[in-house]
């Protein structure tokens, strides 16, 4: 099946610094990616849709100035939380789907675990 | 606006018993169906779908959904559970004229005692 990877797959860090979470598709290309915030004992909330070549998709009160997202393969994706603050604080997890074939069904990584202190 | 509706947020059920997680969408158009499972430190991962023809869909690991159009649902089902179905499983619905966005439930955790 497809693999999606995240990495790191947590990170602490310092209020008021930047933290970048990279997402990489391991055995297919993909043009379109997704960012999702999960909060505990909440559901997948997608922050924003990631487009190789093109600026990303944010959803609704997603700050696009604070989730800065790059896409600049079809196999990588990149989140950088700028100036992160405790609130930041979440589990991130991207996803994928291959260009041809799946049928659409969405490949997620393992997560990424942003603690801000 | 898509919506889902998950009602159950923390089953426990003893092994063997059958299961059933109820899920609830909303939206205007056509639809495709997803339930999704986590296990306990992986990823998520796909345990079946719905996007069109029968409407009883069987997915990995004995489950199966079935799409009811009228209720605007997908139960998800499964005749008698094992220990190692102690995960958490998500109900998502995207529209049929593009799997893009895919809006999840706020997920229902299964536990199974031995």
């Amino acid at each position: 099946g497809a693999v999606v990877s995240q990495h790191p797959s947590w990170v602490i860090c310092k209020s008021g610094t930047s933290v970048k979470i990279e997402c990489r598709s391991l055995d297919f290309q993909a043009t379109t990616m997704f960012w999702y915030r999960q909060f505990p004992k909440q559901s997948l909330m997608l922050m924003a849709t990631s487009n190789e070549g093109s600026k990303a998709t944010y959803e609704q009160g997603v700050e696009k100035d604070k989730f800065l997202i790059n896409h600049a393969s079809l196999t990588l994706s990149t989140l950088t939380v700028t100036s992160a603050h405790p609130e930041d604080s979440s589990f991130y997890i991207c996803s994928a789907t291959p260009l041809a074939g799946h049928s659409g069904e969405l490949f997620f990584g393992e997560g990424s675990r942003l603690t801000v202190l | 606006a898509q919506s889902v509706s998950q009602h159950n947020h923390h089953v426990i059920l003893s092994e063997a018993a059958s299961l059933e997680l109820g899920c609830n969408y909303s939206y205007g158009g056509t639809v495709n169906l997803f339930w999704y499972v986590q296990y306990p430190g992986q990823h998520l991962q796909l345990l079946l779908k719905y996007f069109s023809g029968d409407p009883l869909v069987k997915g990995i690991k004995g489950f199966e959904a079935e799409f009811i159009k009228s209720k605007f649902s997908f139960n998800l089902r499964k005749p008698s559970v094992q220990w190692s179905d102690t995960a958490e499983y998500f109900c998502a619905v995207s529209s049929s004229r593009g799997y893009q966005k895919v809006t999840f439930g706020t997920g229902t955790k299964l536990q199974v005692i031995p």
